[in-house]
């Protein structure tokens, strides 16, 4: 059982660079979402969705494309990368209230 | 706005008590976590309250008093194992989390 599996651990982008961070789940949980983490501040929201073909915007989306087409994946695209996104990325779902989030592993991303 | 207080750092040492504490102001509560996020590793869920009072897990504790916005993690028989960050989330009415910064704890032999 692997739990949520996000790939890849570590990417160097040059600005204006695009890429996707890959997000998967054998769960089977409704709810997915993207999380920042920036050093001295909390996890800000970038998208969620809380089902397959349905996605909404969270805190700080701009700069950032996601789609929901299987209840498995859930991928973040940066369309043109900028500095102000080095950032770690964590990937998260859960079943509902009460249960807490499963977070994958992160994706550390700089951008130069 | 909203707005999680944690303390940024607290040390301890290793076989004693500890309590993090953690303040809100937020846009309707629908229940407040706190996780444990080990250095470079993804955050672990620790704890939920959604109803005033103590929730009992081993070694760690929570408590949430929703009139004052206050809940604290409490950590007992402290292990060097327990150095991490502890952060603490509550969920608002729009069933978001909102994060505080983490506390991260150091423990001295």
């Amino acid at each position: 059982n692997a739990g949520v599996t996000q790939t890849p651990k570590f990417q160097v982008l040059k600005t204006g660079q695009s890429m996707t961070l890959q997000c998967a789940q054998d769960m089977n949980h409704e709810y997915m979402s993207w999380y920042r983490q920036d050093p001295g501040m909390g996890l800000r929201l970038i998208h969620y969705s809380v089902g397959a073909g349905i996605t909404d915007q969270g805190e700080v989306p701009n700069g950032y494309n996601v789609s929901r087409s299987t209840t498995e994946d859930f991928p973040l695209r940066l369309l043109s990368a900028a500095p102000s996104q080095t950032s770690v990325y964590f990937c998260a779902t859960t079943t509902g209230d009460g249960y807490g989030y499963t977070f994958g592993s992160g994706t550390r991303l700089t951008v130069v | 706005g909203q707005n999680i207080d944690q303390p940024t750092e607290m040390t301890a040492t290793e076989g004693a008590i500890v309590q993090i504490n953690c303040t809100y102001q937020t846009s309707g509560f629908n229940g407040l976590f706190w996780y444990q996020q080990h250095a470079g590793e993804a955050p672990t869920f620790l704890s939920y309250n959604v109803l005033d009072g103590l929730e009992e897990k081993g070694r760690f504790s929570s408590f949430l008093s929703r009139s004052k916005g206050y809940s604290y993690l409490l950590l007992k028989e402290l292990q060097m194992k327990d150095s991490a960050s502890y952060l603490c989330a509550v969920k608002d009415s729009n069933y978001q989390l909102i994060w505080g910064a983490g506390t991260k704890l150091i423990i001295k032999p």
